[in-house]
């Protein structure tokens, strides 16, 4: 299985901070890297998609980067209604395995 | 528009058996891979496996294996996640999933609300 390891696991920023999660996977991935974001109580909900691709709907703030092993999502400027937990996840091949997690607080 | 629908929550006990339920609408069923995820209480996603309902063709995590059934019944437009045995550990949310693959890349686009089970020992 292909190991997704994110970082940090949770943090604490700001309205209007610039933000930057990071996830490694334990072998090349190329691009097939997609991210989520999780409120409590609701199902998780695709940011990007491909490592930099922006879903249809989501704000312009959100970004994604990276190839190979080493992604990052960023947020530009921070706003109130991102907190939540963020989830990385590769569908390179099976299983589709999630980084554990980043608990993003504002 | 696409909705997926799933079942609701349940309260069983350890041993006996289940099955949930993912009710896809506004999406040709039979075109999209539709995978389930669990969330343990407090804590992350994880993968559990996937159908293709055109054929049934199931695939599973390693983790998952023997321990799960998933289906279809595409006359209806409805997956299904059962247990035959539940433990105490089957403590979850469950969601399903649809995934979406463009250019080699296969994001899950539309969830369910997620079902809670609840299993006592």
């Amino acid at each position: 299985d292909i190991q997704m390891t994110q970082s940090p696991s949770s943090l604490s920023a700001s309205v209007g901070d610039r933000v930057t999660i990071t996830c490694r996977a334990s072998q090349n991935i190329d691009t097939t890297l997609n991210w989520y974001q999780q409120k409590p109580g609701r199902a998780p909900n695709l940011l990007i998609y491909a490592a930099s691709s922006l879903q249809s709907g989501v704000p312009s703030r959100f970004s994604g980067s990276g190839s190979g092993t080493d992604f990052t999502l960023t947020i530009s400027s921070l706003q109130p209604e991102d907190f939540g937990t963020y989830y990385c996840q590769q569908t390179y091949n099976l299983p589709r395995t999630f980084g554990q997690g980043t608990n993003l607080e504002i | 528009e696409v909705q997926l629908v799933q079942s609701g929550a349940e309260v069983k006990k350890a041993g006996e058996s289940l099955k949930i339920s993912c009710n896809v609408s506004g999406s040709t069923f039979t075109t999209y891979w539709l995978g389930w995820v669990r969330q343990m209480p407090g804590k992350g996603l994880e993968w559990m496996g996937l159908i293709f309902p055109s054929d049934s063709d199931t695939r599973y995590s390693p983790s998952f294996q023997g321990q799960v059934t998933i289906s279809v019944d595409k006359s209806i437009n409805t997956a299904y996640l059962q247990w035959s045995s539940l433990k105490a550990s089957d403590t979850a949310i469950y969601y399903c999933a649809r995934q979406y693959c463009i250019n080699g890349v296969c994001p899950y686009d539309y969830w369910g609300q997620g079902t809670p089970v609840t299993v006592s020992s």
